[in-house]
């Protein structure tokens, strides 16, 4: 009974492809994030979204799109891939009306050849 | 705008050392502080957290105190085992938002 699942856990492609990576969770939480952890482990927000709508949009190029069809999921996708995306994506989500804190995926290492 | 700022590893200790990692703040009002663990190939979880000043959070032997006068949430334990070796993460969220800002991560490597 996993909280937050991601797929895929790993992802290799090359550069320029366009790849997407989904999340779900079964919390009945009803904000979800998406994050990047670079080599040096370094944790950065990317996007979050509350109820399907978009609250946090951080500097990030237009290639990354996110996609919540529910409050339930929220999926990113990337266009036309660089060798800096390389990296380990985290999805999370909290309840923003409560004052617990965010459950993390197991993340999805992402590999540009 | 908010930073966290956390002491650089690798850690190396013994096992039944004692384990400080410290961790300070920058945030506008009164933020929550979190101290997440990452064990090596899995996601982030959830270690600790404490909500106001001089709250201390503690799980599994590990224990921080917010202090707000020095802006700190230092992560310690009495007795490290070679099961803690992972990557800690400090954390806050602000009052504006709920949104995390973390800490470099600080790698931790208990040696039997």
């Amino acid at each position: 009974d996993t909280a937050v699942s991601q797929t895929p856990k790993y992802l290799v492609t090359q550069m320029g492809n366009d790849k997407s990576i989904k999340c779900e969770q079964n919390l009945g939480h009803d904000t979800m994030y998406w994050y990047k952890q670079d080599s040096k482990k370094f944790l950065k927000i990317m996007f979050s979204y509350n109820n399907k709508e978009l609250i946090i949009n951080e500097t990030v190029p237009n290639r990354f799109s996110p996609k919540s069809p529910d409050k339930a999921h929220l999926n990113l996708h990337i266009n036309s891939l660089e060798l800096g995306d390389s990296a380990v994506y985290f999805c999370a989500s909290s309840d923003l009306s409560s004052n617990q804190p965010q459950h993390f995926g197991d993340g999805t290492r992402l590999s540009i050849l | 705008g908010d930073s966290v700022t956390q002491m650089e590893g690798p850690v190396t200790l013994s096992e039944e050392a004692f384990l400080t990692i410290n961790c300070t703040y920058t945030a506008t009002g009164y933020p929550s502080l979190f101290w997440y663990v990452q064990y090596p190939g899995e996601g982030l979880q959830l270690l600790l957290k404490a909500t106001k000043a001089d709250d201390k959070g503690s799980n599994k032997g590990f224990e921080a105190t917010y202090r707000k006068e020095t802006t700190s949430f230092h992560l310690e334990k009495g007795s490290v085992q070679v099961s803690d070796s992972a990557v800690y993460f400090c954390a806050l969220r602000s009052n504006a938002g709920n949104m995390l800002t973390f800490g470099g991560g600080t790698r931790l490597m208990v040696k039997p």
